[in-house]
């Protein structure tokens, strides 16, 4: 079945740190979108990706969508506490259906 | 605006007995999903629907899960029986505000977490 390698799992980062992370499938999607989820709620849009090649930017975050459609990479420039949380990756089908990656678990220590 | 509305925002019930799940997408939205997230299987697509009718629904677990969408703005994700396995935080998501740039960006209600015991 159609998998998102999502990765780092965790990781621990210094307040002012620029943080990466990427996903990878053996699929092919037509959009990638990454969310942010934190405690008690659901997931929330941060970043959506269209097309091959695109690099789109919120803030402080930048994200790209692979040439190959089959990963994307996001980053976050100078991280601050309130950049913690689970942050996912998801891919689209045409279908309108998606996969999620397992996530990325974000800590920023002031 | 209101977002997608959950209800209830937590359940907890006996094995065996019926949980009833429910959701209010975003008004004008015309697709709804159904997700399901734990620790070990992260966030799995249960179902989703297109103006009211059911597309995909092979990410049901069992017969013992249903999902119904009466209407434009209202489904329900029932178990019943229900078993330990299926505590997890169930989440509906709507999307497709149509001529709106976001048009196939899904927007997650706050989930409702549902302890079997």
């Amino acid at each position: 079945g159609q998998q998102l390698n999502q990765s780092p799992q965790s990781m621990f980062i210094q307040e002012g740190e620029d943080v990466s992370m990427n996903c990878t499938s053996s699929s092919i999607f037509n959009t990638w979108l990454w969310y942010k989820q934190e405690p008690g709620e659901g997931p929330v849009l941060l970043i959506a990706l269209y097309k091959a090649g695109e690099l789109t930017s919120n803030g402080r975050l930048t994200a790209q969508f692979g040439i190959t459609r089959k990963d994307s990479f996001l980053n976050i420039s100078a991280s601050i506490p309130s950049d913690v949380g689970i942050y996912f990756c998801a891919g689209r089908f045409p279908s309108n259906d998606m996969r999620f990656g397992a996530g990325t678990r974000l800590t920023v220590k002031p | 605006d209101a977002g997608v509305i959950q209800s209830p925002r937590h359940e907890v019930t006996e094995m065996g007995q019926e949980v009833t799940l429910r959701c209010k997408p975003i008004s004008g939205h015309d697709y709804l999903f159904w997700y399901r997230q734990t620790m070990m299987r992260g966030l799995e697509l249960l179902i989703y629907f297109n103006n009211n009718v059911p597309i995909d629904d092979s990410g049901m677990p069992e017969d013992r899960f249903s999902a119904k969408m009466p209407n434009a703005s209202f489904s329900t994700l029932k178990i019943q029986p229900s078993e330990p396995r299926d505590s997890a935080v169930y989440f509906c998501a709507s999307s497709g505000l149509a001529g709106a740039s976001s048009y196939n960006e899904q927007f997650f209600g706050p989930g409702t977490r549902l302890t079997v015991l």
